[in-house]
């Protein structure tokens, strides 16, 4: 069985900072995948990001970028320069068929 | 195309009722996924459709719940007999694959209080 673990249920940021979310995933699968989804307010999980398990190269989307290490079995997330709309729960998820979500970070962007 | 669709949106019954959930995913999504959601905790997973065919299901999923997609195209989730721990936002997700690892596109949610 997986398991995801986000070990900071709540975060703040200060406006134009930046801001790293930790995510630890336990799995004895080999080819699998991880995302980022954001969830803000009262509104719908939408995918921040995604990272195929077999590329070294960690994946970049615009201000936000991951730390992918496959060894230590880690998957952290980093927002540049935060912005007010940023505020939302941040889950991990992982994916080798059926998808494995964390309980979330809450993240509030303080201007 | 508007993108995932829920309906209904909130739903309020009573403690032993049956109740019916919709999803209509993006139009040439052939996966969809039903989760579970409560306060402040992730989604849950229930189950997933490739097509018409349901592929996996949670051991969550008890025998009073049923899901199906019979054209390979909108889902439904029954709940039957519910109780008070069946409470939560229900979510529905589909993506375009035929492999696991594509982003999911989630719906609004059906959230459910039983009393």
């Amino acid at each position: 069985a997986q398991t995801v673990t986000q070990s900071q249920p709540e975060m703040s940021v200060q406006e134009a900072e930046t801001v790293t979310l930790s995510c630890t995933y336990d799995t004895s699968e080999n080819n699998y995948y991880l995302f980022w989804y954001k969830q803000p307010p009262s509104r719908q999980m939408i995918l921040v990001i995604r990272q195929e398990a077999y590329k070294q190269q960690n994946a970049t989307e615009n201000r936000f970028s991951v730390n992918f290490q496959k060894a230590a079995k880690s998957f952290s997330l980093k927002i540049s320069d935060s912005q007010l709309g940023d505020t939302a729960m941040y889950f991990c998820a992982f994916e080798a068929g059926k998808s494995t979500f964390g309980d979330g970070t809450t993240l509030t962007v303080k201007p | 195309d508007t993108g995932v669709s829920q309906d209904p949106r909130h739903k309020i019954t009573k403690r032993g009722q049956n109740v019916t959930f919709r999803c209509d995913p993006i139009s040439e999504h052939n996966r969809l996924y039903w989760y579970r959601q409560t306060l402040g905790q992730g989604p849950e997973f229930l189950t997933y459709f490739q097509n018409e065919a349901q592929l996996e299901k949670s051991r969550l999923l008890s025998d009073r719940f049923s899901a199906e997609r019979p054209k390979g195209s909108f889902s439904t989730l029954e709940i039957q007999r519910t109780e008070q721990g069946d409470s939560a936002m229900y979510l529905c997700a589909s993506s375009l694959s035929t492999r696991t690892g594509e982003s999911q596109y989630f719906g609004p949610g059906t959230r459910l209080l039983v009393l």
